[in-house]
């Protein structure tokens, strides 16, 4: 059964560091890993999707990087903004025997602070 | 495309009653998922649908709770009957099913919550 964890489950950083965020799972028999934001009270909003055969994807200020025979994912924020506080979390497919299902971490909950 | 549209955005109800959520995915998207959200659970997986067919409902609680999509642009998630251990918040997503490289797109959510 996939397991995904994310570190920290929480994180307080002061605004304009550069962060990361880690995810890991336990299988590497995945197909795509996505990273989503969850605002309180909101629905999910997709980041970054990087594939199983991608080492990383970049989109603005995020820059997510996989590590397949490692289990692990890191999504890199530069220069972090109060407007980046929310909820990170991350999923993973596997491969097509396994469905097309996410299985989701737990979450960093990240909080920018002026 | 308006998104996924889940309605209602909010529902509070009394232990048991029949509950009834429900979700319009994006439109061309054959892969439909309802997850339920809890702090003390995350995101977990209730059940998924290709092409309006039940491909795995393994994360479906109990027979209390139960799915159905009669069309592509359509689904439910019902309860009945409700217990307060069932509030949470139930997501509704989609994503194109093929080719499995694609992004999947959630709704704003259903909170429920049953007194």
């Amino acid at each position: 059964k996939q397991e995904v964890t994310q570190i920290p489950a929480a994180l307080s950083v002061p605004e304009g560091e550069n962060l990361v965020l880690n995810c890991s799972f336990t299988d590497s028999a995945i197909y795509n890993l996505q990273w989503f934001r969850q605002d309180p009270g909101k629905g999910l909003t997709s980041l970054l999707l990087i594939q199983s055969s991608q080492r990383e994807q970049t989109s603005g200020r995020l820059n997510a990087s996989l590590d397949k025979s490692s289990g692990r994912s890191t999504l890199y924020i530069a220069a972090s903004q109060p407007g980046d506080s929310a909820t990170y979390l991350c999923a993973v497919r596997r491969t097509a025997g396994g469905g097309n299902k996410l299985t989701f971490g737990t979450g960093t909950q990240l909080k920018v602070e002026l | 495309d308006a998104g996924v549209i889940q309605s209602p955005r909010h529902e509070v109800t009394e232990m048991g009653q029949e509950v009834t959520l429900r979700c319009k995915p994006i439109s061309g998207h054959n892969s439909l998922f309802w997850y339920r959200q809890t702090m003390m659970r995350g995101l977990e997986l209730l059940i998924y649908f290709n092409n309006n067919v039940p491909i795995d409902d393994s994360g479906m609680p109990e027979d209390r709770f139960s799915a159905k999509m009669p069309n592509a642009s359509f689904s439910t998630l019902k309860i009945q009957p409700s217990e307060p251990r069932d509030s949470a918040v139930y997501f509704c997503a989609s994503n194109p099913g093929q080719p499995m490289n694609t992004e999947a797109f959630f709704g704003q959510g259903t909170r429920l919550t049953v007194v």
